[in-house]
């Protein structure tokens, strides 16, 4: 067990629809990272919260957001779903902002129908 | 534009066959290479971070090394346990982000 929650383990949904994915970070971590994996892109890097505030943004669609809240979980929001969509999303943790020893949850995976 | 190529895409090997998988390389200012082990359906699992050309760590079966361009994990003697998915990641600092190559999906038979 790497210490980092998500929610749900498995979300299904229509096209057009919006969801909500939840993590919350190792115990004294403040660095969370979302990250979204499909078969054929492998692990690719969404955007980076550190203590709260945005710190890097990677290959996010305009339709996808995040935040991180004051009690560092942090929540990625996903709109007007395409079929595309549908991948694992991680996230994970870390202490500060240098990905030394980045631990990963177990994952949304999330299917658009 | 950071890249990261790992090779093979699959190995099987036969248990206490060793062998070495391979992660090539491209950026500006490497700060950190790290190595995963991905079981199905499960998130990466920290392995090693090595920083500088020439270090080695090892867990167990493992071995992982580091030159400037590439890094090898190194599995002596594996077990049908061993059988994953082995992802290497890169992380120059740029944009506090990691890059991973695609992975090896290693089978260990018994």
């Amino acid at each position: 067990d790497s210490g980092v929650t998500q929610t749900p383990k498995h979300l299904i949904t229509a096209t057009g629809q919006r969801v909500t994915l939840r993590c919350s970070p190792r115990s004294g971590d403040l660095s969370v990272y979302w990250y979204q994996q499909s078969l054929d892109q492998g692990l690719q890097f969404l955007i980076q919260y550190y203590n709260g505030e945005e710190r890097a943004k990677g290959n996010i669609l305009e339709r996808f957001s995040a935040q991180q809240f004051p009690d560092l979980h942090s929540e990625l929001n996903l709109s007007s779903l395409e079929l595309g969509d549908s991948a694992l999303y991680f996230c994970a943790s870390s202490v500060s902002t240098e990905n030394t020893e980045a631990f990963f949850g177990q994952g949304t995976r999330l299917t658009v129908v | 534009e950071d890249q990261v190529t790992q090779s093979p895409e699959a190995l099987r090997l036969q248990e206490g066959e060793s062998s070495s998988l391979n992660c090539s390389y491209t950026v500006s200012g490497l700060r950190g290479l790290f190595w995963y082990r991905q079981d199905p359906g499960k998130g990466p699992e920290f392995l090693f971070t090595l920083y500088s050309a020439g270090e080695e760590k090892e867990k167990e079966r493992l071995k992982a090394t580091l030159t400037k361009k590439e890094s090898f994990l190194h599995i002596t003697a594996p077990k049908p346990e061993d059988s994953a998915t082995y992802l290497c990641a890169v992380f120059t600092g740029a944009n506090s982000k990691l890059t991973f190559g695609k992975g090896i999906t290693l089978s260990v038979r018994p």
